[in-house]
């Protein structure tokens, strides 16, 4: 079964400072590989993901990720964070099956500090 | 692009009530709509799959007959708690795609069963 692990509940950063979430996986096959942000009492918004190509994926909000398929991980980074960048965020992978479900870490809060 | 509404936002009712939410994808049509149920600072839980003119795969212990899904339609999908009790209350979201691409979420609604 396909698994993301999200090691860290939370993660401190300084404004302006580089911001790096992580996350590993498990699959049985090349894997798809999602990231998503969620915000106080909303739904999840979606940052980027990862299918096939570059391993350096670009996304919203001046976020990327590395896939790694060595180490099976796909941290999300970026290069100065915001304030406005504190939230919960998810990392997923999708079944390899015709469900097309998302499989969800556990999630890690991002606090950046002013 | 790739809206997807809930309403309500936010419901309170008095136990063994029936409580109705309307997922909908405001700019796309969805072949599948997915049902999660999220604790407090936990991560989210797949409650069912549901897909257009056929009826939800629900995850193993979710209660069919206690929450209703109908996706009538490509752009609307409904997931009714009946009987609620207090230990249904929880943060419901819903997300929807179309087969192999990315899922988009609702904000989410919060019920909370007194």
């Amino acid at each position: 079964a396909q698994s993301v692990a999200q090691p860290e509940d939370q993660v401190n950063v300084a404004e302006g400072n580089p911001l790096t979430v992580k996350c590993t996986y498990s699959v049985s096959g090349n894997p798809y590989l999602f990231w998503y942000v969620q915000y106080p009492n909303r739904g999840l918004q979606f940052l980027l993901k990862y299918i096939t190509g570059d391993n350096l994926v670009k996304g919203s909000y001046g976020f990327e990720a590395e896939f790694n398929k060595s180490q099976t991980s796909f941290h999300l980074k970026k290069p100065s964070a915001l304030v406005s960048d504190s939230a919960l965020y998810f990392c997923a992978v999708r079944e390899l099956d015709s469900s097309y479900k998302l499989i969800f870490g556990s999630g890690t809060r991002l606090l950046v500090r002013p | 692009g790739a809206v997807v509404s809930q309403h309500p936002s936010r419901v309170i009712c008095k136990s063994g009530t029936s409580v109705k939410i309307e997922c909908r994808s405001l700019d796309f049509q969805a072949t599948t709509m997915f049902w999660y149920r999220q604790f407090p600072k936990q991560s989210l839980m797949l409650m069912a799959t549901s897909n257009e003119g056929s009826k939800a795969t629900y995850e193993q212990g979710v209660e069919k007959d206690k929450f209703l899904i109908n996706h009538a339609s490509l752009t609307l999908s409904t997931l009714t708690v009946t009987s609620a009790h207090p230990e249904d209350s929880s943060f419901y979201i819903c997300s929807a795609g179309r087969k192999g691409e990315t899922q988009y979420f609702g904000p989410g609604t919060r019920l909370t069963v007194l």
